[in-house]
Order: structure tokens, then C-alpha cells, then sequence
């Protein structure tokens, strides 16, 4: 199993609504990522968990709360989003040795729409 | 943060056709990747550069590291439709595998 799958594929929701996005790798790496993408524009970090544990928050608001509840899965909760949290937000994992991580393998994403 | 500048922005051409997309920096990069980003999927790596005045070929991509390190371009030999998409050249700013990414230069081949 070489890929990086993500549920669901689409979603909307309110701005009063909670929801969650799942991330999950069989590769055995142990470095996972969330990625936010605008329309038209590159991928930017949010989140980095290495060996399950939250390593980088690139100052991401609190209505986004990460999760890593064992090394094959990654989740994204979220709460009181606003529109503009509209985006593809991607996953992605990576081999590590120690702290070292090499190539990251991107999921295809999740396309959220907040209304 | 170092930043990468990708130009052109956007590139249309025809099949058949050769294009090159540059990145480029101020900035000295101990390695560069290029990544292409089809609709509706996650960037997928083509290639790691890591040697200055390095060449390496993937089918009819081409890829050079400039001799500084601070530069990079992507040819593409006959383009064909399936070579549309999002092309992001990035690097890696720390031990955490965080990616810095260009802008893109999104790319559309019509046959």
C-alpha cells in the first residue's frame, strides 16, 4: 500500500457546524501533515506530527484542532470555520529516521466549502 | 523564509510544443524538488536536485539545478495534454520535512 488516503473527498458545512477530515497511510511513515490550498495557489504547512506527536502549528487558529491517534492516522477537526477556512486541504506522510524526513507523499485531498 | 519565485505564471500551449518554467532565488538550496499537481489530486515529487550544474532526465522532462544552487528550470519535450497541471518547484526549510513552495506555474497543454 504506497498511498495516502484522505475522507471525505468533498464537504460542506456551516459556520456552526463540527466536523472532521481523516488522513490515513499504511506506508509505516511517521511523519504526517496538513496542507491548506487556496484556489490557484501553492500548498501551505499547518501542521506537522512526527511519531504522534505535534511537532510544528504554523500558528494555525484554534477553530482547526489536529489529532494523531496512532501512527497510521491523522485527523483535522474542525469548529466555527469561516468562509474564507474555504480551500483543499491536503495530508501527507513521510519516511522518518530519528528527527530526519524524506519525501512527502501527498493524499488527494478534501475540498471544503464553508457557508 | 526563503522565497521562490516561479515564472511564468501561467503557461497554454499546444501539443507537440517544448515549454520551460523557471524557479528561482536569491537564496542558496542545499536541494530543490519539483512537484506537479494534477486537478482534484495532491502533489505528486517528480525530482530532487541536490548537486549545482546537476541534470536529470524523467522521460521527456528535463530538469537543471543551477551551478549556484540558487535557481532551477523544468523543460518539457513535446508536450502532450497529460502534462497538464500545476507545477511547484519547493524546498525543505527544516529536519521536520516542512516544504516551502513557490507559486506554481500552472501549465495547460490542449491538444
Amino acid at each position: 500500500d504506497t498511498e495516502v488516503t484522505q475522507t471525505p473527498k468533498h464537504l460542506v458545512m456551516g459556520m456552526t457546524n463540527k466536523k472532521s477530515l481523516k488522513c490515513e497511510q499504511h506506508m509505516g511513515h511517521r511523519a504526517m501533515y496538513w496542507y491548506k490550498q487556496k484556489a490557484k495557489k501553492p500548498p501551505e504547512l499547518m501542521f506537522v506530527y512526527s511519531y504522534e506527536k505535534l511537532s510544528i502549528n504554523e500558528s494555525v487558529p484554534s477553530r482547526f484542532s489536529p489529532e494523531c491517534p496512532n501512527s497510521s492516522l491523522l485527523n483535522l477537526h474542525l469548529h466555527a470555520l469561516q468562509p474564507e477556512d474555504s480551500a483543499l486541504y491536503l495530508c501527507a506522510s513521510s519516511p522518518t529516521q530519528g528527527r530526519q524526513t524524506y519525501t512527502q507523499y501527498f493524499g488527494p485531498g478534501t475540498r471544503l466549502t464553508v457557508l | 523564509t526563503q522565497l521562490l519565485e516561479q515564472s511564468p505564471q501561467f503557461l497554454s500551449i499546444q501539443e507537440g510544443e517544448n515549454l520551460t518554467v523557471y524557479c528561482n532565488s536569491s537564496s542558496v538550496f542545499s536541494s530543490l524538488q519539483w512537484y506537479r499537481q494534477e486537478p482534484g489530486e495532491g502533489p505528486v515529487l517528480l525530482v530532487t536536485v541536490v548537486t549545482g550544474g546537476e541534470v536529470k532526465k524523467l522521460k521527456r522532462l528535463t530538469f537543471q539545478f543551477g551551478d549556484a544552487r540558487k535557481d532551477s528550470s523544468l523543460h518539457i519535450t513535446a508536450a502532450q495534454p497529460g502534462d497538464t497541471g500545476l507545477y511547484l518547484c519547493a524546498y525543505k526549510t527544516d529536519s521536520w520535512g516542512k516544504l516551502q513552495f513557490g507559486a506554481g506555474t500552472q501549465v495547460v497543454v490542449t491538444p
